[in-house]
């Protein structure tokens, strides 16, 4: 069965601070690796992967694939109030397109 | 305005009604797709559609069904809620298989 876990679930920090977030994935037929920043609302996309070890960044976040290890990291450096959200990984496969969420992490950023 | 656009925003209702979600959209993708989202569960998905012809059964389409009206709307139905199906909805499109999905802002749905 197709799994996508995220690790931690949950998060708090300080102004500044730099996290990882963690995805891990075992998903028959991979295409690609999505994250998303949900907060009050709908996701919005932030970075799809396909490659392994080639980062994408933009502005403070940056995020990597690893398609040997199976897993994904997202980095946010010098965190501001407004990360604060719920960071959404998913997987997409070739089959039938479906696209498989993990739990998701919700991270507070304090002052 | 909202690229994907659902209604209605909220609802409450009582158990055995039937109940339908509205999605449209405006970037005339022909992929959509419904999905349900309970905390520390992420967002499953219920139906998806690659066109007017085509639907697809998600992971957890028991108690659903969805209609195709035209490329740009997907409805979904509850045709006798119950209260397990309290959840907040999302309505999503994609051009394809290798660009992300857009989401609406999502319906939360109460039955009592």
């Amino acid at each position: 069965e197709d799994k996508v876990v995220q690790s931690p679930l949950s998060l708090v920090v300080h102004e500044g601070d730099t996290v990882t977030l963690n995805c891990s994935y075992e998903v028959t037929n991979f295409r690609s690796l999505l994250w998303y920043k949900q907060e009050k609302k709908a996701p919005t996309f932030l970075f799809m992967l396909t490659s392994s070890g080639i980062e994408k960044k933009s502005g403070r976040l940056s995020s990597i694939l690893d398609k040997k290890e199976l897993f994904s990291i997202l980095n946010i450096t010098a965190t501001q109030t407004g990360d604060s959200a719920v960071y959404l990984c998913a997987c997409r496969k070739t089959s039938y397109d479906k696209v498989i969420f993990g739990p998701g992490t919700s991270l507070s950023v304090i002052p | 305005d909202a690229d994907v656009t659902q209604t209605p925003r909220n609802r409450i209702t009582k158990t055995g009604k039937r109940i339908m979600l509205e999605c449209s959209q405006t970037k005339g993708h022909d992929r959509m797709y419904w999905y349900r989202q309970d905390p520390g569960l992420g967002l499953r998905l219920i139906y998806y559609s690659f066109d007017v012809k085509d639907i697809n059964k998600g992971e957890i389409s028991d108690g659903y069904s969805v209609s195709r009206q035209a490329q740009a709307k997907f409805s979904l139905s509850l045709e006798s809620a119950i209260p397990n199906q309290t959840a907040l909805y999302f309505c999503a499109t994609s051009e394809d298989e290798l660009e992300p999905q857009h989401f609406g802002d999502g319906t939360r749905l109460s039955i009592l």
